[in-house]
């Protein structure tokens, strides 16, 4: 069975671009989890949505980042204007349900921000 | 809030040597606790977990007890291989009205050398 799939896997983009990340959760799963991981900060979860719907967007580092889930098997997170502190590797998780209390991670995706 | 701390790393040790890597946490309610493993370059695998107070988790010998009285969920290995080299996290998560989302360490890198 295909995991979560993220695309691309490696981003490298000028300061001011702005970057578009793509997750597809694991088919049936219906909770999806965005993380950043830096060495500075360790691993953050930026937003979770349950069957589509975001729940939690406190951890979204200002109004540059956004997220969508337009349906039950493709998200997207986006930043606009990118700055070179967004650099990290950025993480999708998915979860069978809400109340599930596993996750399965996708393998990232590394933005570099020059 | 919910919290987690582990040990800081790096930890290097020998193959076949005793590894134990120490975690405690912080919490309201009665959460889930996990291990999880980051091989290099890649996403976050679920190590191993427990759901509940004197549960023992374990997966390919490695092992952790879930003791409520010390809040701790210390991860153990009776004889390490240099293909366990990652960095490991543990983590929490609590059944919420918005649903589980985990809360993770710093993790700690472990190094195994022949």
């Amino acid at each position: 069975d295909a995991g979560v799939i993220q695309s691309p896997r490696h981003e490298v983009t000028e300061m001011g671009q702005e970057v578009t990340l793509r997750c597809k959760p694991i088919s049936g799963h219906n909770s999806l989890f965005w993380y950043r991981q830096t060495m500075m900060r360790g691993l953050e979860l930026l937003i979770y949505f349950n069957n589509n719907v975001p729940i939690d967007d406190s951890g979204m580092p200002e109004d540059r980042f956004s997220a969508k889930m337009p349906n039950a098997s493709f998200s997207t997170l986006k930043i606009q204007p990118s700055e070179p502190r967004d650099s990290a590797v950025y993480f999708c998780a998915s979860s069978l349900t809400w109340a599930s209390n596993e996750q399965f991670f996708g393998p990232g995706t590394r933005l570099t921000v020059l | 809030g919910d919290s987690v701390t582990q040990m800081e790393g790096p930890v290097t040790l020998s193959e076949e040597a005793f590894l134990t890597i120490n975690c405690t946490y912080t919490a309201t309610g009665y959460p889930s606790l996990f291990w999880y493993v980051q091989y290099p370059g890649e996403g976050l695998q679920l190590l191993l977990k427990a759901t509940k107070a004197d549960d023992k988790g374990s997966n390919k010998g490695f092992e952790a007890t879930y003791r409520k009285e010390t809040t701790s969920f210390h991860l153990e290995k009776g004889s390490v291989q240099v293909s366990d080299s990652a960095v490991y996290f543990c983590a929490l998560s609590e059944l919420t009205g918005g649903g589980n989302k985990l809360t993770f360490g710093t993790g700690t890198q472990l190094k195994v050398e022949l």
